[in-house]
């Protein structure tokens, strides 16, 4: 069946860029979404791509969607500790508006 | 300009005992969701409102019914509280096909 796949846990110190990864199945998937989640709150769209770009980019986050391995990573130059947050990506499961979500990946930003 | 908001935040229920929990979106969407999270899981679509007049079943349906009174609210109702159902529900509200826009949360313990 459909699956997102995420690592669950990510440190890194700050300053430094954090790499967060994901597998997805569904090769039909439009878009493909980041959220992030801080402690106690509901979920914040980061950024998302179009499934026909390689990359996108906006301000200290790159996305990057290797369509062919079925791939997806966001990273954040120069990590900061308000950056400390539970990150999920999504694919939009059979173009039909019904989110899959991974398992979140948690990131603590160390100083 | 509220966004998605949900009631109640918090909740203590008995197994056996029922209740609704409440979103409502003030964006003029169409399509509405009912999600819960569960720890290492990520979120599950439990029911979807693709418009006004329509309900269907996500990936965890069951011990669930849902209402979709108007374009604005959806409703999430237990009709009796199972230990299982302990979670944090989130509500989220798009146009077909487009980002989806979540609220701040129900955390329910059910004992």
């Amino acid at each position: 069946g459909e699956d997102v796949e995420q690592s669950l846990f990510l440190s890194v110190r700050e300053g430094d860029s954090s790499v967060i990864n994901c597998t997805y199945t569904d090769s039909s998937s439009t878009y493909l979404y980041w959220y992030k989640q801080e402690p106690g709150a509901g979920l914040q769209l980061l950024t998302y791509i179009f499934s026909n770009m390689d990359m996108k980019q906006d301000q200290r986050l790159t996305v990057l969607l290797n369509k062919k391995d079925k791939h997806l990573s966001l990273r954040i130059a120069d990590t900061q500790t308000g950056d400390s947050a539970i990150y999920f990506c999504a694919e939009d499961y059979n173009q039909g508006g019904k989110l899959i979500f991974g398992q979140g990946t948690e990131l603590s930003v160390k100083p | 300009n509220a966004g998605v908001t949900q009631t109640p935040k918090f909740q203590v229920l008995k197994t056996g005992q029922s209740m609704t929990l409440q979103c409502a979106q003030d964006m003029n969407h169409n399509s509405m969701y009912w999600y819960r999270q569960d720890p290492g899981m990520g979120l599950r679509l439990i029911y979807y409102s693709a418009s006004e007049g329509t309900t269907d079943k996500g990936e965890v349906p069951n011990g669930y019914n849902v209402s979709r009174l108007n374009k604005r609210e959806f409703s999430l109702r237990l009709e009796s509280a199972a230990p299982s159902q302990t979670s944090v529900y989130f509500c989220a509200s798009s146009e077909v096909g487009e980002t989806q826009y979540f609220g701040p949360g129900t955390r329910l313990l059910v004992l």
